[in-house]
């Protein structure tokens, strides 16, 4: 049992490229979400999944795609990657959005943009 | 809008005295406060979470308090350990449209020297 694994763990790009990053869990879980963690602010949420096929916005999706095709994945992709996007992204996810269910978070992915 | 404040940032401590972090919240209307911890490099990792009904929660040398009616709750740790040093991050649940949205506090970021 995994839990979240996070697909590259460090990634280097320059201004213009693009990257997909990979989120997996093996709980079943239905809700999957992507934050991101930049110093000095709390984590806070680019997109999220209620269930395999579904999508939608967080609080910071600008610049950033997501796709869910399958239950255990959730894919987050730079199409046109900027420094601003220099960060470190969190994979997490969770049984349920409602009620005091946990959410389970993968060990990040260091993002540099050059 | 919805606001986490933690304090203090950063905190030293000797190794096997206690601590208490704080956290105050704005966040309405509110469904449950949780607790992570992380470690350096690491994804958040829960500690405890707690409804608006739940004064207190236990988790080990962690005990977590929940004052509703002043938005407040604490979280102290008995007889510290060298590896208690990490970043403990206050997360309140929102229970308006879209429950699953969590905010996030900025964290205290705990040293725990021998």
């Amino acid at each position: 049992n995994a839990g979240v694994t996070q697909t590259p763990k460090f990634r280097v790009l320059k201004t213009g490229q693009s990257m997909t990053l990979l989120c997996a869990q093996d709980m079943n879980h239905e809700y999957m979400y992507w934050y991101r963690q930049d110093p000095g602010m709390g984590l806070r949420l680019i997109h999220y999944s209620v269930g395999e096929g579904t999508t939608a916005k967080g609080e910071v999706p600008d610049g950033y795609n997501v796709s869910r095709l399958k239950k255990q994945n959730f894919l987050l992709g730079l199409e046109s990657a900027a420094p601003s996007q220099t960060s470190v992204y969190f994979c997490a996810s969770s049984y349920s959005g409602t009620g005091g269910y946990e959410q389970y978070f993968g060990p990040g992915t260091r993002l540099t943009v050059t | 809008k919805n606001q986490v404040e933690q304090s203090p940032q950063s905190l030293i401590i000797l190794e096997g005295k206690n601590c208490t972090l704080q956290c105050n919240y704005t966040v309405s209307p509110f469904s449950n406060l949780r607790w992570y911890k992380q470690d350096t490099g690491r994804g958040p990792v829960s500690l405890t979470i707690m409804t608006f009904s739940e004064n207190t929660k236990s988790n080990g040398r962690y005990t977590a308090t929940l004052d509703a009616d002043t938005k407040q709750s604490s979280l102290h740790i008995t007889a510290s350990q060298l590896s208690d040093s990490a970043s403990y991050i206050c997360v309140v649940s929102y229970s308006g449209a879209g429950s699953y949205q969590l905010t996030f506090g900025k964290g205290t970021k705990l040293s725990v020297i021998p």
